[in-house]
Formats: structure tokens, sequence, C-alpha cells
């Protein structure tokens, strides 16, 4: 258990529609990662967030938003869905002093998206 | 820049057979380097790390990774493969300082009986 919870694990909804996935990062890591995972695109970076604050972004759609709260749990928003944007979305934390690395990315079981 | 190149995006060894998983890496700065399972429809867990200490780093589940500057290598190797070894692994480098982390795009290892 690297003790990064996700929720909800599967989802499944229609075209158009817009969902909103959870995670709460571990205790006293400060900063969230989102990652898509789909097979054709492998692992993508989506974006990151510390203390509350944006600090990189990747390849996130503009229908895609997120943010982190807080209490440092992190939602991310997914809108108008395609059939493309069928996979698993992973969250990962990790522990910044002073907002440097010092370690590794500790990551969550995944929630599994489906767009029919 | 920083970026990782898995020289193999598939690697199949029969069961008790070494296992050599090849990453090389590019970095600016001091790097730190990780590998990364993922068993299907599973989270990444973490193998092993290297963050400049000990340049052999051993991990778990019998994995082990040596850094090499000079060839700016960090190869996955196991001395005998096990069933449950039968996974996709991820290289990632990230330079100590930042917050960025790159990861390869992957290598699945089968492991035959």
């Amino acid at each position: 258990d690297s003790g990064v919870t996700q929720t909800p694990k599967h989802l499944i909804t229609a075209t158009g529609q817009r969902v909103t996935l959870r995670c709460s990062p571990r205790s006293g890591d400060l900063s969230v990662y989102w990652y898509q995972q789909s097979l054709d695109q492998g692992l993508q970076f989506l974006i990151q967030y510390y203390n509350g604050e944006e600090r990189a972004k990747g390849n996130i759609l503009e229908r895609f938003s997120a943010q982190q709260f807080p209490d440092l749990h992190s939602e991310l928003n997914l809108s108008s869905l395609e059939l493309g944007d069928s996979a698993l979305y992973f969250c990962a934390s990790s522990f910044l002093a002073g907002g440097l690395s010092t370690g590794e990315l500790f990551f969550g079981e995944g929630s599994r998206l489906t767009v029919l | 820049a920083q970026s990782v190149t898995q020289l193999d995006s598939h690697v199949s060894v029969s069961e008790g057979t070494p296992v050599l998983l090849r990453c090389n890496y590019s970095s600016s700065y001091s790097p730190s380097l990780f590998w990364y399972v993922q068993h299907p429809n599973k989270g990444l867990q973490l193998l092993l790390k290297y963050t400049s200490a000990a340049t052999l780093v051993k991990g778990i589940n019998g994995f082990e990774a040596e850094f090499k500057k000079s060839e700016t290598s960090f190869h996955l190797t196991k001395p005998s493969a096990h069933m449950s070894d039968a996974a996709e692994y991820f290289c990632v480098v990230s330079d100590q300082g930042t917050y960025k982390y790159i990861f390869g795009t992957g290598t699945r290892l089968k492991v035959l009986a």
C-alpha cells in the first residue's frame, strides 16, 4: 500500500459527459502529480501541484483541469469526454522539501475511465 | 534536458534465467534514477532508486541496478527470473533539485515457464 488513495477505481460514462477523479496523497506529501496511461500513448504526465499551487503542466488537454485543495487532496476534472479519453488515470505524490525533489513518487492504484 | 531511453520494449526470459532491462538517460545535473514495476491493472511500485549514494543499488524482489555515469546507464538486473516478475518496467530520471520526473516508454517483461 503506497498510502496514495484514488477514487473511484472504475468509472463508465458517455461521450460529452464530465467526471471528477479524486486523489488523497500520502500523509505529509505536499506535491501531487497526475498521469494518464493508455495503450496507444503510454504513460503521459498531465499536471503537478505543490502545496495548492500549479507547478508544472504536461500534455493536459484544455478540456481537463485540476486543483489541489488546502487539505492537499487533488481533483482532476475531465469534461466533454471523448472516446479517446478512456484510460487509466494515476495520481502520485511526493515530498518536496522546499519545493525541490527529494525522492521517489508514490502512486495510487489508478482510476480506470471508460467512455462509451 | 532530461531524457530516458529504454532500449527494449519487450524482453522474454525463461524462468530461472537472468533478467537484464536496459535504460540510458540524459541529464544536465546530478540525477536521481528510479525503476518502477507495474503489474496488470495496478499502480506503479518502486523497485529501487539511486540518489548519489552507492552506485550499485539493491531493490525489492531481488532486483538491482548499477549507476554508470560514464555510460549514462542504469540497467536493471535480477539473477533468476520468477513467473511473478512478468510485468511492465519503467525507468525514471529526475534531476536533483527539480520537481520533474521523466519516464521511459517501458519494457514489458515476459517470463516463460
